[in-house]
């Protein structure tokens, strides 16, 4: 079956390292998303991309990157670690924008 | 910008009654879409009903169904016959369709829902 898995499941790191999350479709989804939740803030959009070499800043981008080098993966990278990302990261997939997203597992980050 | 508001940040229900689930949505893209998403204590988010701003009829998906009122901007969640398995928070979220692509989910902040026997 098709799925959507993200890796690690629980990440504790320190402030200023630098933190790279996967995400892995097997839907073959060109539209991929990530976001962060956190309490009182439901969640928010971090970047999504609409297909390979395609990333887009979402409401919440400062301090995160992405990069897309073909259709299954959208890896997440936090450049340097602060304890304002510690958070739930989720990503999700697409096959059109009228349809719904797919969401992983989720990620804990805890910045220390 | 596009903007969710869910009113009721949580909210008792008893087995076996209705529930409805407020949401409120603003924005002037006249082509949009509205999402019901379910998340329990576990964590997964779990897609539940779908409709969209052009869409006549209100959408149904077995004991979900959403009650859309373009003109009051209003998508609320009915879901009918409660059961201790609902129990979970509750998220509406919005995408915009004026794109050429999809840009993502704009969600609101959430109803905690809790089903009691």
């Amino acid at each position: 079956d098709a799925e959507i898995t993200q890796s690690p499941r629980h990440k504790i790191t320190e402030t200023g390292r630098q933190v790279t999350l996967a995400c892995h479709q097997t839907w073959n989804h060109n539209n991929m998303f990530w976001y962060r939740q956190d309490l009182g803030h439901g969640l928010r959009l971090i970047h999504y991309s609409y297909g390979v070499q395609d990333t887009n800043k979402g409401e919440v981008s400062d301090g995160y990157s992405v990069s897309r080098s073909n259709t299954e993966d959208l890896p997440l990278t936090l450049e340097s670690a602060a304890s304002s990302q510690t958070s739930v990261y989720f990503c999700a997939s697409s096959e059109r924008r009228d349809y719904e997203q797919y969401f992983g597992p989720g990620t804990r980050l805890t910045v220390t | 910008a596009q903007k969710i508001t869910q009113t009721q940040p949580g909210m008792f229900v008893q087995e076996k009654e209705a529930v409805t689930l407020d949401c409120t949505y603003d924005t002037s893209d006249p082509s949009y879409g509205l999402f019901w998403y379910k998340q329990p204590s576990s964590g997964e988010m779990i897609f539940l009903i779908y409709q969209g701003s052009y869409d006549q009829q209100n959408a149904t998906e077995g004991r979900y169904s959403l009650n859309f009122q373009k003109a009051r901007k209003s998508a609320n969640l009915v879901i009918s016959a409660s059961q201790l398995g609902d129990s979970a928070m509750y998220f509406c979220a919005m995408s915009l369709f004026s794109g050429g692509g999809a840009d993502g989910l704009t969600f609101g902040k959430g109803t905690h829902l809790i089903i009691q026997p």
